[in-house]
């Protein structure tokens, strides 16, 4: 069966510090990945989405950037953290069945 | 562009009682698929239950039901004999088929519905 692996799942980082969020995918092979933030009390939005190993899109301008160095590991990163970029990252795959799955998310607060 | 919309920010139900949520979608594409992911306070994002376009049944899954209504793009939950877990925050989502070809397929979501259950 397939699995998704988002971590850490707490984060505390000091403005201007870098960031490296992971996800990685088991059980399936060439999955599209996504990124989402989710602001307090407010809905999903998507950050990024990759089809493929090296291939990302951007949703959003923003001070974050995601890369794919293997098929199944999506990474958002940041050179220097934004109060803004305060929220909870939600690490998603899908498949051409149209189900999505989630990761457990990350909560990341920039202090 | 494809939008959602979900107008009630707040719902509360009583224990066993019966509760719908509604969800109103824009789409100029006639293939897609709809989604319903419950968001508890551990911020895990759970499938609930999805529709697609094509098939004119409602989807029902144990206690929670659909009424898709393709013509009036409307999408609402119906969530019967409510339990204490089913409190959380709702979000009606959509994606557009993979028959349209491009490979983002992304997930549109609403701005959910926080759904409260009174013992």
């Amino acid at each position: 069966s397939q699995t998704i692996h988002q971590w850490p799942a707490t984060l505390v980082q000091p403005v201007g510090s870098p960031l490296s969020l992971e996800c990685t995918v088991e059980g399936t092979s060439n999955p599209n990945l996504y990124w989402y933030r989710q602001a307090a009390g407010r809905g999903l939005q998507l950050l990024f989405y990759s089809v493929g190993i090296g291939q990302i899109s951007s949703e959003v301008p923003q001070n974050l950037s995601a890369s794919r160095p293997q098929d199944r590991q999506f990474i958002l990163s940041s050179k220097k953290l934004l109060l803004s970029d305060s929220g909870f990252y939600l690490c998603a795959w899908s498949d051409r069945g149209g189900g999505y799955t989630f990761g457990s998310g990350t909560r990341l607060t920039v202090v | 562009a494809q939008t959602v919309t979900q107008s009630q920010p707040e719902m509360s139900v009583q224990e066993a009682e019966t509760v719908t949520l509604s969800c109103t979608y824009d789409t100029s594409e006639s293939d897609y698929y709809l989604f319903w992911y419950k968001q508890p306070p551990s911020r895990q994002m759970i499938l609930v239950i999805r529709q697609e376009a094509y098939k004119q049944q409602n989807a029902t899954e144990n206690r929670f039901s659909v009424n898709f209504q393709k013509a009036a793009k409307s999408f609402s939950l119906k969530i019967s004999d409510s339990q204490l877990g089913d409190a959380a925050m709702y979000f009606c989502a959509y994606r557009r088929s993979f028959n349209y070809g491009g490979a983002t397929n992304k997930l549109i979501f609403g701005t959910g519905t926080l759904l409260a259950v009174q013992p």
